[in-house]
């Protein structure tokens, strides 16, 4: 089964404070994604990324970058966190086929206070 | 650009009944990929089903199937014998099939209750 794992559930920050999210997949995959869930918004692509060290943005990038220095890995990073940030965060991983399926984490749940 | 829309917010069925979701895209693409994800309550989001454009068969996985109707860009979601672990939000998307970055566009999605 392939695993996409987050680094926490739940987390508290306040505004201002450098935040990491870190995500991990165990299936060799190509592809990585972060995504924003909003109530009423759905999915939002923040960013992603098709092979290490390589990055595109997403729909809604302003605020975040993100890093990628081994394959499993794939971190997103607020570099200021601001109270409209809140939101459950979403990371993806699949193979570099088209026509594979994306497998999702079970997403990180920050609070900017 | 791409959209979806779900325009039901929230369904409700009762156990053993049939329900529908609806779901309509917008593209001027002729080649592309459906699918229908479905997160249940503070658990991970999971492909339930997924269509390629140029298929004209619906597809089905068990008790899910989908109608498919590319010229009205129409995909919705039909779960028959419907179970409480079906309680979830369900979301549509669609990919295109021109870009090799897999980039999903998800619609707002629709919280699917389920009654005993």
């Amino acid at each position: 089964d392939v695993k996409v794992t987050q680094s926490s559930r739940y987390l508290v920050k306040r505004t201002g404070e450098k935040v990491f999210l870190e995500c991990v997949q165990d299936m060799d995959h190509e592809n990585m994604f972060w995504y924003r869930q909003d109530p009423g918004l759905g999915l939002r692509l923040i960013y992603f990324s098709y092979d290490v060290k390589m990055k595109e943005k997403g729909d809604i990038p302003e605020g975040y970058s993100v890093s990628r220095e081994k394959k499993e890995r794939f971190s997103l990073i607020l570099e200021s966190a601001s109270t409209n940030q809140t939101s459950m965060y979403l990371c993806a991983s699949s193979s570099g086929q088209y026509t594979d399926t994306q497998y999702f984490g079970p997403g990180t749940r920050l609070t900017v206070l | 650009a791409q959209t979806v829309t779900q325009s039901q917010p929230e369904m409700s069925v009762q156990e053993a009944e049939t329900v529908t979701l609806s779901c309509t895209y917008d593209t001027s693409e002729s080649d592309y990929y459906l699918f229908w994800y479905k997160q249940p309550p503070s658990r991970q989001m999971i492909l339930v089903i997924r269509q390629e454009a140029y298929k004209q068969q619906n597809a089905t996985e068990n008790r899910f199937s989908v109608n498919f109707q590319k010229a009205a860009k129409s995909f919705s979601l039909k779960i028959s014998d419907s179970q409480l672990g079906d309680a979830a939000m369900y979301f549509c998307a669609y990919r295109s099939r021109n870009t090799g970055f897999q980039k999903l566009v998800f619609g707002t999605g629709t919280r699917l209750l389920v009654s005993p």
